[in-house]
């Protein structure tokens, strides 16, 4: 069965320190890869999606950066980080057109 | 460009009744998928039921149902004997069948009452 792992779970970090936020998919292979972000009580907004190693869409420009240097792995950084950073980091992936997305747990991440 | 609205930010219904949750969504597309996710207060979102545009019967899973009017671009969410794990915000998502990219609505917040 396919699984998506997504950390860390909680992380509190001061304005400028950089940011990195890891997720992996098991049991599939060539997922869409996809990086949400849910602000307290409102929607999500697609931060950025893959559809293959090396290939990253970004939907909103930021100081944040998105990489896939595997398959089934997908990271989000950030050099330095600011305050409106602060948010719910969703992680998701689904296996093509019309596919269902299966979500992480979720980051929390509190810039202070 | 596609958008999906939901209009009610917050909705409440007592235990064992009915509750119906709206999505409307404006697109061009001919063919496409929407789906409902449920995002409990734990927080993991999972999928509660998904619909392909091109099928005119509506999606059913247990005690959750679909109402699809593609002409009028609606595609709302019911409810049915309402339990209190059915506690969550609830989110309206569109997919075109031509790309990658969901649209998901603001979101619904759902309180079941005991």
């Amino acid at each position: 069965s396919q699984t998506i792992h997504q950390w860390p779970a909680t992380l509190v970090q001061p304005v400028g320190s950089p940011l990195s936020l890891e997720c992996t998919v098991e049991g599939t292979s060539n997922p869409n890869l996809y990086w949400y972000r849910q602000a307290a009580g409102r929607g999500l907004q697609l931060l950025f999606y893959s559809v293959g190693i090396g290939q990253i869409s970004s939907e909103v420009p930021q100081n944040l950066s998105a990489s896939r240097p595997q398959d089934r792995q997908f990271i989000l950084s950030s050099k330095k980080l600011l305050l409106s950073d602060s948010g719910f980091y969703l992680c998701a992936w689904n296996t093509g057109v019309g596919g269902e997305l299966f979500f992480g747990e979720g980051s929390r991440l509190t810039v202070l | 460009a596609q958008t999906v609205t939901q209009s009610q930010p917050e909705m409440s219904v007592q235990e064992a009744e009915t509750v119906t949750l709206s999505c409307t969504y404006d697109t061009s597309e001919n063919n496409y998928y929407l789906f409902w996710y449920k995002q409990p207060p734990s927080r993991q979102m999972i999928l509660v039921i998904r619909q392909e545009a091109y099928k005119q019967q509506n999606a059913t899973e247990n005690r959750f149902s679909v109402n699809f009017q593609k002409a009028a671009k609606s595609f709302s969410l019911k409810i049915s004997d309402s339990q209190l794990g059915d506690t969550a915000m609830y989110f309206c998502a569109f997919l075109p069948n031509t790309g990658n990219q969901f649209y998901f609505g603001t979101g619904t917040s759902l309180t079941v009452i005991p």
